[in-house]
């Protein structure tokens, strides 16, 4: 299957700090990209969609002024938080999609676990 | 309602025991249909598409029922390496292409 990367894996920061969390498709180039967010023993919940050369799309009760997303090529998305807080401790994953002869596929980073003390 | 049910378990099985995952579905218009494996503190990854005809893949069958809106995967000789929580994932079509998925069921397979 197609490779994606994230990083960093894991970032600790104070309170108040932004924070940074890039996505790269790694031997495929991905005109859409998604941002996840999970929270512990919860499901993967869709923070936006981003496109390349073009703004993101946001969901529904996310705050596009605090996470601001960046997709300026075809294989680089990147998330950033700003002025993070404790409740936005979470995992957050980002996908790539790639074009399937009868459906699209989303092929999953790592993920990037974010502390925010 | 969830767009997305599933039972979150566990399910909490021997090894080489046969079990079945359901899970349903609430928008009609969903198209495309996805069981996807999560292990703890890990990314999802593709386990496999599910098909109206249902398919199978080696040890693992899915069946969808769309008159239902009912997803199902059945795991055959489950192997210890099977333990994971297993997401359901359906489409969502608005004006792009979106993934929703269930809260998963956790399996935990036993020697």
């Amino acid at each position: 299957g197609a490779v994606v990367s994230q990083h960093p894996s894991r970032v600790i920061c104070k309170s108040g700090t932004s924070v940074k969390i890039e996505c790269r498709s790694l031997d495929f180039q991905a005109t859409t990209m998604f941002w996840y967010r999970q929270f512990p023993k919860k499901s993967l919940m869709l923070m936006a969609t981003s496109n390349e050369g073009s703004k993101a799309t946001y969901e529904q009760g996310v705050e596009k002024d605090k996470f601001l997303i960046n997709h300026a090529s075809l294989t680089l998305s990147t998330l950033t938080v700003t002025s993070a807080h404790p409740e936005d401790s979470s995992f957050y994953i980002c996908s790539a999609e790639v074009a399937g002869p009868s459906t699209d596929t989303q092929y999953f980073g790592p993920g990037t676990r974010l502390t925010v003390l | 309602r969830k767009e997305v049910e599933q039972d979150p378990g566990p399910f909490n099985v021997p090894e080489g025991a046969t079990v079945a995952f359901n899970c349903t579905y609430s928008n009609s218009a969903s198209q495309s249909f996805f069981w996807y494996r999560q292990d703890c503190r890990k990314e999802p990854k593709l386990l496999m598409s599910v098909y109206s005809s249902g398919n199978e893949d080696g040890r693992f069958t899915a069946q969808l029922n769309r008159a239902s809106q009912y997803i199902s995967l059945l795991i055959r000789d489950s192997k210890l390496s099977d333990s994971a929580t297993y997401l359901c994932v359906v489409n969502r079509m608005d004006s792009s292409y979106k993934l929703i998925f269930g809260s998963g069921t956790r399996l935990l397979v036993r020697p």
